[in-house]
């Protein structure tokens, strides 16, 4: 069974780009959520979709935002990149909207850097 | 909110050694505790859970228990593996609707 795949691996960028990540789930996952890990900062929660719907996201202006398709794959977009936007971008998918006993199932994650 | 503080890294061993990182947690209610691992140019992967009090999780000779007296959930092993290099973030799920709240991570370091 293929894990949860995101893409691209790598990304770099300059300051005012906009960037888009991709991420596809685990088959039947209907949930997906996106991280980001900068460095010393551990993982810090963006934005959660289930059923297509955006249903939470965390404390990160709006130029942080994102869709989930009908095939439950999901991208991110961060609009007028910014120096401190440089972090490891990890997608996670769920089953049942993560209402279950909670695991999460990540990626390798995208590793974005704006220079 | 929700919180999770674990111990800062990097923490650095000989192999065989004892190891033990410590996680302690803020929350209300009953959250699910979790132990993710993230080896070098990977993504994280679940190393073990418990989900309610005085449960023990355990996985690959790793062990932690859900005290809900301390609030903690402390990653023991009784000897680790250079293979066990990798960094360990302790996260909880409460009743808020954002999936899984982390730790910062502790780096574990093992030397042969």
């Amino acid at each position: 069974e293929a894990g949860v795949t995101q893409s691209p691996t790598h990304l770099i960028k300059t300051r005012g780009q906009q960037a888009t990540l991709r991420c596809s789930p685990i088959s039947g996952h209907t949930s997906v959520y996106w991280y980001q890990q900068a460095l010393g900062l551990g993982l810090q929660f963006l934005l959660w979709y289930d059923e297509g719907e955006e249903r939470n996201r965390g404390n990160f202006p709006p130029r942080f935002s994102g869709r989930q398709f009908p095939n439950y794959s999901s991208e991110l977009n961060v609009n007028a990149l910014e120096l401190e936007d440089s972090a490891l971008y990890l997608c996670a998918s769920s089953s049942f909207g993560g209402l279950d006993t909670g695991e999460l199932f990540f990626g390798e994650g995208s590793r974005l850097t704006v220079l | 909110g929700d919180s999770v503080t674990q111990m800062e890294g990097p923490v650095t061993l000989s192999e065989e050694a004892f190891l033990t990182i410590n996680c302690t947690y803020t929350a209300t209610g009953y959250p699910s505790l979790f132990w993710y691992v993230q080896y070098p140019g990977e993504g994280l992967q679940l190393l073990l859970k418990a989900t309610k009090a005085d449960d023990k999780g355990s996985n690959k000779g790793f062990e932690a228990t859900y005290r809900k007296e301390t609030t903690s959930f402390h990653l023991e092993k009784g000897s680790v593996q250079v293979s066990d290099s990798a960094v360990y973030f302790c996260a909880l799920r409460g009743g808020g609707a954002d999936g899984l709240t982390f730790g910062k991570g502790t780096h574990l370091i093992i030397q042969p």
